[in-house]
């Protein structure tokens, strides 16, 4: 079974400034790891997928995360927030060898200020 | 119309009435999901279909009712709720495959059981 832990449920950011979300998992097996983001009142938007090869990976709207497998990290970047950026971010994983059945982190609410 | 797409995008019931909620996928996906979203908690994941087989049923009480009567279409029947069951309901698709491993969002149906 996986489990996903993100550490802050909220990130509180000014406009233009760095921002990093933390993600820790837990597996007993390989996996696919994944960032996802909710606006108010919409579904989930895929940013990023970590599969497999570099362990960086470049996703939507400038964000980037990095996988560290000795660490069961995925920590989700962006070097210059907008307002816009303003929204629940989810970490996800699922099994290599399963139906994509996705596992969930409790979400970290990314509040970015003028 | 391409995605994902959930009907209706809001609900409001009584305890006693019986409702559905409809989702369908225009993505050729052969695997469909249901996530319960309620406030300060983590997605839930309620039922997994693939190929129209329930494959996963998380414990989810029997006042929900899935049917998948085919790929493209997932419903899920309402009936005796509780207030509790307040929440935004969530469809997903995916592709069971090497490599296909992410997971399409609907926008939800916010439901409110008073």
């Amino acid at each position: 079974a996986q489990s996903v832990t993100q550490l802050d449920s909220q990130v509180p950011v000014f406009e233009e400034a760095p921002v990093e979300l933390r993600c820790n998992y837990s597996s007993s097996v390989s996996v696919y790891l994944f960032w996802y983001v909710q606006y108010p009142n919409q579904g989930l938007q895929l940013l990023l997928k970590y599969l497999s090869g570099s362990t960086l990976v470049k996703g939507i709207n400038g964000f980037e995360a990095e996988f560290n497998k000795s660490q069961t990290s995925f920590h989700l970047r962006k070097p210059s927030v907008h307002i816009s950026d303003t929204a629940e971010y989810f970490c996800a994983v699922s099994d290599r060898g399963g139906y994509n059945k996705l596992i969930f982190g409790a979400g970290t609410r990314l509040a970015v200020h003028p | 119309e391409t995605g994902v797409t959930q009907t209706p995008r809001h609900l409001v019931m009584g305890m006693t009435n019986k409702k559905s909620l409809k989702c369908e996928q225009h993505l050729g996906h052969n695997a469909m999901y249901w996530y319960k979203q309620s406030a300060k908690k983590p997605l839930e994941l309620m039922f997994v279909y693939n190929f129209k087989e329930q494959t996963e049923n998380n414990s989810v009480p029997s006042r929900f009712s899935p049917e998948c009567p085919n790929s493209s279409h997932l419903f899920l029947h309402l009936h005796t709720l509780q207030p509790e069951d307040s929440a935004l309901y969530l469809c997903a698709s995916s592709q069971k495959g090497q490599g296909n491993t992410e997971a399409f969002f609907g926008q939800g149906t916010r439901l409110t059981v008073v």
